[in-house]
């Protein structure tokens, strides 16, 4: 079965740039998305298809994806960014997340 | 405004079985597939369940097939899972979430309910 891994940690100052990896065997090849997950709340997207954003998600959230590595960037990181943030993917018929990043901004 | 409002949660034995609703509202609810997703305690986000928007399609996770079904009711705006053969493994907050594009399982889930949660214990 396809797995994606992704670090279970992150910390980042305000108003610097966090960057969150997914890898995957051959991720550049699959469509990826990210939610936000803050304590005691239910998941938001915050990046599809690899780098679009929905209505409503601010321009400091951004998204790659190429060969094995997806990666979420968020700059100019506020305190409110501070989060569990999981990555996404459709293989065939099954829907796949990855384990998870904690996002420590101080 | 679309909402998502799962109930049908709550405590059950091992070995029992429940039944899982989510309503919705604030979309055409038959122009889009669900799923549901499951969040054990203190862990991450698992995939459980599928269904396309005419209900003619349904996907399971591997800890979903053959214990749980996902339905739907598209005149009452309602989706369903019901849960069968419990084990402490299926402790969780179970997420309604819809897909975002219409007429598509892609799965890239724009709302997600609140959760409910489902503690499998004697």
């Amino acid at each position: 079965s396809y797995e994606l891994t992704q670090p279970p940690s992150v910390s980042v100052s305000p108003g610097q740039t966090a960057s969150i990896s997914c890898s995957g065997d051959k991720l550049g090849d699959k469509y990826v998305c990210w939610y936000q997950q803050k304590p005691g709340q239910s998941p938001i997207l915050v990046i599809y298809q690899d780098a679009k954003r929905p209505s409503g998600i601010p321009e400091r959230f951004s998204g790659s994806n190429s060969g094995n590595t997806a990666t979420l960037t968020i700059s100019g990181t506020q305190v409110m960014d501070e989060a569990y943030y999981y990555c996404q993917v459709w293989d065939s018929i099954t829907v796949v997340f990855g384990g998870g990043t904690r996002l420590t901004v101080l | 405004e679309v909402q998502l409002l799962e109930s049908g949660g709550g405590l059950v034995q091992p070995g029992g079985s429940l039944r899982l609703s989510c309503a919705a509202s604030g979309f055409t609810f038959n122009k889009y597939a669900m799923s549901w997703v499951r969040q054990a305690p203190g862990k991450g986000l698992e995939w459980v369940s599928t269904i396309s928007s005419s209900a003619g399609s349904t996907f399971y996770g591997d800890s979903a097939k053959g214990r749980f079904t996902i339905s739907r009711d598209n005149s009452k705006s309602a989706l369903s899972l019901h849960l069968d053969s419990l084990t402490a493994e299926d402790t969780a907050v179970y997420y309604c979430a819809k897909v975002r594009n219409p007429m598509t399982t892609v799965p890239t889930y724009d709302y997600w309910g609140q959760g409910t949660l489902v503690t499998v214990s004697s």
